[in-house]
């Protein structure tokens, strides 16, 4: 059964400081990698989408990085503000099946 | 640009019945995926159509069903509901990569919240 794991399930981080979270996924049969932030009474947004082993994807303060071969996937978020507070979700997009993470819940302490 | 629509969004049944959720994309998109959310769990695929035709099938009971219609917009139907049923539902639509060998990105509706007593 392939499984997708985020870590930590949760994180708070006061206002300003940086922080990451892993999506780790099974090294096999890879085609690509998502992430999406999903707000609090909003739609799972997309944020990036990988294919490439040592891929690195920038959007503002929100990077993400990619190793197929160990499998995972770094999310970092530079200098976080309120507005970066949401779950955020990674999704393993391999041979006809697209499995998702539960999440890594993140709260910004102003 | 209109996004993702989905409706109802709140829906209370009881156990044995059945409900049908609406979703219509954003205009130009044929893609339409639905998604099963409950606490503690990632988002479980459902199915996708494209074209009218269901493409790709995720690991649900028969009682799930759904159809896309001309214009894309799509229906899931759940039938003899039951408490476990209880969930958000989401869809999402896109151009029409096949969703599992594209790196199309999705759009998600604001989802329809289930609740099953």
């Amino acid at each position: 059964i392939l499984n997708v794991e985020q870590s930590p399930q949760s994180l708070h981080v006061q206002e300003g400081d940086s922080t990451n979270f892993t999506c780790s996924f099974p090294s096999s049969n890879f085609y690509a990698l998502h992430w999406y932030r999903w707000e609090t009474a909003k739609s799972p947004e997309a944020l990036f989408v990988m294919t490439l082993n040592g891929d690195e994807k920038k959007k503002g303060r929100i990077s993400a990085t990619l190793n197929t071969k160990e499998g995972y996937s770094y999310l970092y978020i530079k200098g976080s503000q309120p507005e970066d507070s949401a779950t955020y979700l990674c999704a393993f997009d391999s041979n006809y099946q697209l499995i998702w993470g539960a999440g890594t819940k993140l709260i910004i302490k102003p | 640009k209109a996004g993702v629509t989905q409706t109802p969004r709140y829906l209370i049944k009881t156990r044995g019945q059945q409900v049908t959720l609406s979703c219509s994309p954003i205009s130009g998109h044929r893609s339409v995926s639905w998604y099963q959310q409950t606490p503690g769990q990632g988002l479980q695929f459902l199915f996708e159509y494209f074209s009218e035709t269901q493409r790709n099938k995720g690991n649900f009971p028969g009682r799930f069903s759904g159809r896309q219609f001309s214009n894309s917009r799509s229906e899931m139907n759940v039938s003899t509901l039951e408490l476990g049923d209880s969930a958000l539902y989401l869809c999402a639509s896109s151009f029409g990569g096949n969703l599992f060998t594209s790196t199309d990105t999705q759009y998600f509706g604001p989802g329809t919240r289930l609740t099953v007593l």
